[in-house]
């Protein structure tokens, strides 16, 4: 199993959508965690980190689930440029980041 | 920049030949991360730096693979005798402070075709 679950997607909504994605992660002891975005040949770029309280960045909103072991992103009022892959992120632990596959998500007209 | 900055971007290696991909962080950071992305795939960790201390050394795939940073600055990831399914792009990321929940800050990336 992998350390680091996210279903690859893609998904495919059109402007103006609110859309969702999931992660699991299976080190207990992990201790941050982060939403990662990268486009296309691009390197990845930290969108926000993840607390337990739940975080909101404009249309971005972060939630953390430690029971469970589950992480949510969800993003309000899609734009064309929200287009890209999300990469789930663990720091598992002695500065270990470990990513998930990527949710690829594409905002059509 | 101010940037993590990587060279070559593009390295195209016959099978067998060793290649050596460099790694400028930002400077003062302390940590210094590679990682190996395969196409379609998110980041696999190779390995960690404490400023010239290579902490984990987990994710290297074999002992073909070896890392250094001998003054807490650059880095340098090797490969010896390349086989194709080394073909991914190769990330640096570096960041400042590891007592801290900070940002890892990415470079472009090598990419690495081994035909």
């Amino acid at each position: 199993r992998k350390e680091v679950e996210q279903d690859p997607g893609p998904f495919n909504v059109p402007e103006g959508a609110t859309v969702a994605f999931n992660c699991t992660y299976s080190n207990s002891a992990s201790q941050s965690f982060f939403w990662y975005r990268q486009d296309c040949r691009k390197e990845p770029k930290l969108l926000m980190s993840v607390y337990s309280s739940g975080n909101e960045d404009g249309r971005f909103t972060a939630q953390l689930n430690r029971a469970s072991q589950y992480i949510s992103l969800l993003i309000r009022d899609s734009k064309l440029s929200d287009s890209a892959t999300y990469l789930c992120v663990v720091n598992t632990g002695f500065q270990k980041l470990v990513f998930g596959t990527g949710t690829r998500l594409l905002v059509s007209p | 920049g101010a940037g993590v900055s990587q060279s070559p971007r593009y390295k195209v290696a016959k099978r067998g030949q060793d290649v050596a991909l460099r790694c400028d962080p930002i400077s003062g950071h302390v940590s210094l991360f590679w990682y190996q992305q395969a196409l379609g795939q998110g980041p696999e960790f190779l390995t960690y730096f404490q400023n010239e201390a290579q902490l984990d050394k987990s994710g290297l795939p074999s002992d073909r693979f070896f890392a250094e940073r001998p003054e807490g600055s650059v880095s340098t990831l090797k490969i010896q005798r390349t086989q194709q399914e080394d073909s991914a792009v190769y990330l640096c990321a570096s960041s400042p402070d590891p007592r801290t929940e900070t940002e890892a800050f990415f470079g472009q990336g090598t990419r690495l075709t081994v035909v």
